[in-house]
């Protein structure tokens, strides 16, 4: 029972250019959605959150788009640079009821950046 | 300014013996939580400890799967009598209060033979 999807397990995006990284969720009480990145034999670094009160949050570089409605949430890096080669990975938690404790991860997304 | 720390890095097991990985959270943060990263997977939530009290411990195996945080010194996950389908990387994580983000370790890679 996978509640966080990450449908596409991999990305190519040219330097510079925008990278769409997508997540969609099927529990209905989440409320708080993160997006790690992770490069390999490192632990995930937290890079943006949101919370379900909001549709949009920016970070510099980084901008996340949540659509409760469609259970849906993406990750936008604009402009991508080479250094953004890695594994994202996006997560959930449900405050709400609780369980805050417990961030539900999507398999992630291997993200290339090329020259 | 040190992050999560975990030891070690990577370990060795054969199947039966015990496993032992320690995390030391970020200073000052009091609530620590343990994931698992099966091969081609994303991880997965075990357990969550405050000091000297494990409140939530839904993700962890009912048999040979134990975790600590005493009042002093690191966070313990402890897997006894380890199997082939241990092997994983095992992250640490801690956050300063609840449901805030929590900042992960850099894993502990568990090869069972």
């Amino acid at each position: 029972d996978q509640q966080v999807k990450q449908n596409s397990p991999s990305l190519s995006v040219q330097e510079g250019r925008i990278s769409i990284l997508n997540c969609d969720y099927t529990n209905s009480m989440f409320d708080y959605f993160l997006w790690y990145k992770k490069y390999p034999a490192e632990g995930p670094t937290f890079l943006i959150s949101i919370s379900s009160i909001k549709d949009k949050n920016e970070d510099g570089r980084f901008t996340v788009f949540l659509n409760k409605s469609a259970k849906h949430l993406s990750l936008h890096i604009v402009p991508s640079q080479p250094g953004d080669s890695a594994v994202y990975f996006c997560a959930a938690s449900a405050l709400v009821t609780g369980t805050a404790s417990k961030l539900t991860f999507g398999t992630g997304t291997r993200l290339q950046v090329t020259l | 300014n040190a992050g999560v720390m975990q030891n070690p890095r990577h370990l060795v097991r054969r199947r039966g013996q015990e496993a032992r990985l320690r995390c030391s959270p970020v200073k000052g943060h009091s609530h620590v939580y343990w994931y698992r990263q099966l091969p081609e997977e994303g991880l997965k939530f075990m357990v969550y400890l405050q000091k000297e009290n494990i409140i939530d411990e839904s993700g962890m195996p009912k048999e040979r799967f134990s975790a600590e945080f005493p009042k002093e010194g690191p966070s313990i996950l402890r897997i006894q009598q380890v199997v082939r389908g241990d092997s994983a990387a095992y992250f640490c994580a801690s956050s300063p209060q609840l449901g805030d983000e929590q900042y992960f370790g850099p894993g502990t890679r568990l090869t069972v033979t």
